[in-house]
């Protein structure tokens, strides 16, 4: 069984600039979480979906966070414009159902200059 | 809101027993789980407990949960060298019925040989 996917595995962008991460759950898979991992803390939820539906955003920053999940499968985060604290790694992980066990993929490494 | 809170380091050596203790907040939390993460990686599920088991032993992992003093350890025995690794503790927000998972810092395991 394939694991859930991520690209780019790394980004290095300017402040200001706007940047894309793209994640690929596990077949089957409806529940899809997007967490933001600042070096040295541990992953905070930034939005979850149910299918293409969100379910929890609470903890996304709107003003410049955005994510969609348009069919229910793949999903991407966008960040517009970047500040030097969004440098952080991006998980991306998937569960059958809310609740469910998360499987987590590596991860994308941004790093604001 | 929910706080979860680990030792941020652990040395052993090769072959002794490893304990990472971690503490939390919300006393309604039903799940509580370990992740572990190697360089690079994402998160691996360690183990789980539900809310109403005291201890959980999977092989070299033994789980132990005090609800009375909101603590939860995970101890590793005959630990080795790919042990190494930062060790998670998480748990479902108590008034979430969508999975939410609250993290803690992290607590590096460091195995000398």
């Amino acid at each position: 069984e394939a694991g859930v996917a991520q690209s780019p595995r790394y980004k290095i962008i300017e402040k200001r600039q706007s940047v894309a991460f793209w994640c690929n759950p596990i077949s089957g898979h409806a529940t899809l979480y997007w967490y933001q991992q600042i070096l040295g803390q541990g992953p905070k939820l930034l939005i979850q979906f149910q299918n293409n539906g969100v379910v929890d955003d609470s903890q996304l920053p709107k003003d410049r966070f955005s994510a969609e999940r348009l069919k229910g499968v793949d999903s991407t985060l966008k960040i517009q414009p970047a500040k030097l604290e969004d440098s952080a790694v991006y998980l991306c992980a998937s569960s059958l159902g809310p609740g469910g066990e998360q499987f987590f993929g590596p991860g994308t490494r941004l790093t604001v200059l | 809101g929910e706080d979860v809170e680990q030792s941020l380091f652990l040395s052993v050596r090769e072959g002794d027993s490893s304990v990472i203790n971690c503490t939390y907040t919300d006393s309604s939390s039903t799940y509580l789980y370990w992740y572990k993460q190697e360089p690079g990686a994402g998160l691996q599920l360690l183990t789980y407990i539900f809310s109403n088991m005291d201890m959980k032993q999977d092989q070299r992992l033994t789980v132990l949960l005090n609800k009375k003093d909101k603590h939860l350890s995970l101890r590793i025995a005959d630990t080795q060298t790919g042990d190494s690794a930062i060790y998670f503790c998480a748990v479902v927000h108590g008034s979430s019925n969508t999975g939410k998972l609250i993290f803690g810092q992290g607590t590096t395991l460091q195995v000398k040989p």
